[in-house]
């Protein structure tokens, strides 16, 4: 089956520093890749749309200055949390689809903690 | 915007048990998604069906499109089945997932 890798899986940084997560899909080609934020006990929150070789789409209510996602290419999307502080502790997850498909396959997911 | 509503939110069974999860929700769809996430977070998706029944290993999904509503179904319930699961649907023409709040299994010995 498909899989999507996301790096590192735990991060623990710096109130100012920034954090860069990348999600891969393995063994097809990603033509969009979705970033979700989960807290705990909560359901995912979708943050952004990312479609290969264009901007990101960001939902209302997400900066787009300060969780920036590129998606160079067709297998690889980057999420970098900006100047991160620690109300951005959260696990965030990606999720991947390929061209002509509904299927999503999500990454195992990355727990940011921001001291 | 789609509404999607899980019940229960909280199932605990005995091991061997049949179990339903139910998920129904408001507006035309293009998929209906199952997805398992365990303790440590990461996500698998389980299913996705548009019409009809699916089945893999012990799991089965249902949807009737007319009504709405999906249905999940575990037979000879495990411990290892302990998750939380998740019903999400694609909109009618849209990729993004609307997702439900996950019924929380415990399976207990």
């Amino acid at each position: 089956g498909a899989v999507v890798s996301q790096h590192p899986s735990r991060v623990i940084c710096k109130s100012g520093t920034s954090v860069k997560i990348e999600c891969r899909s393995l063994d097809f080609q990603a033509t969009t890749m979705f970033w979700y934020r989960q807290f705990p006990k909560q359901s995912l929150m979708l943050m952004a749309t990312s479609n290969e070789g264009s901007k990101a789409t960001y939902e209302q209510g997400v900066e787009k200055d300060k969780f920036l996602i590129n998606h160079a290419s067709l297998t690889l999307s980057t999420l970098t949390v900006t100047s991160a502080h620690p109300e951005d502790s959260s696990f965030y997850i990606c999720s991947a689809r390929e061209a002509g498909s509904y299927e999503q396959y999500f990454g195992p997911g990355t727990r940011l903690t921001v001291t | 915007k789609n509404e999607v509503e899980q019940s229960p939110q909280n199932l605990t069974a005995q091991e061997g048990e049949f179990i339903t999860i139910n998920c129904s929700y408001s507006v035309g769809i293009s998929a209906l998604h199952w997805l398992q996430q365990h303790p440590g977070g990461g996500i698998v998706s389980l299913f996705m069906l548009s019409s009809g029944k699916k089945k893999h290993g012990r799991l089965i999904a249902t949807i009737n499109i007319q009504e709405k509503h999906s249905s999940l179904h575990i037979t000879a319930s495990h411990p290892r089945d302990s998750a939380v699961y998740i019903c999400a649907v694609s909109g009618a023409g849209s990729y993004q997932l609307t997702f439900g709040k996950g019924t929380k299994l415990s399976v207990i010995p």
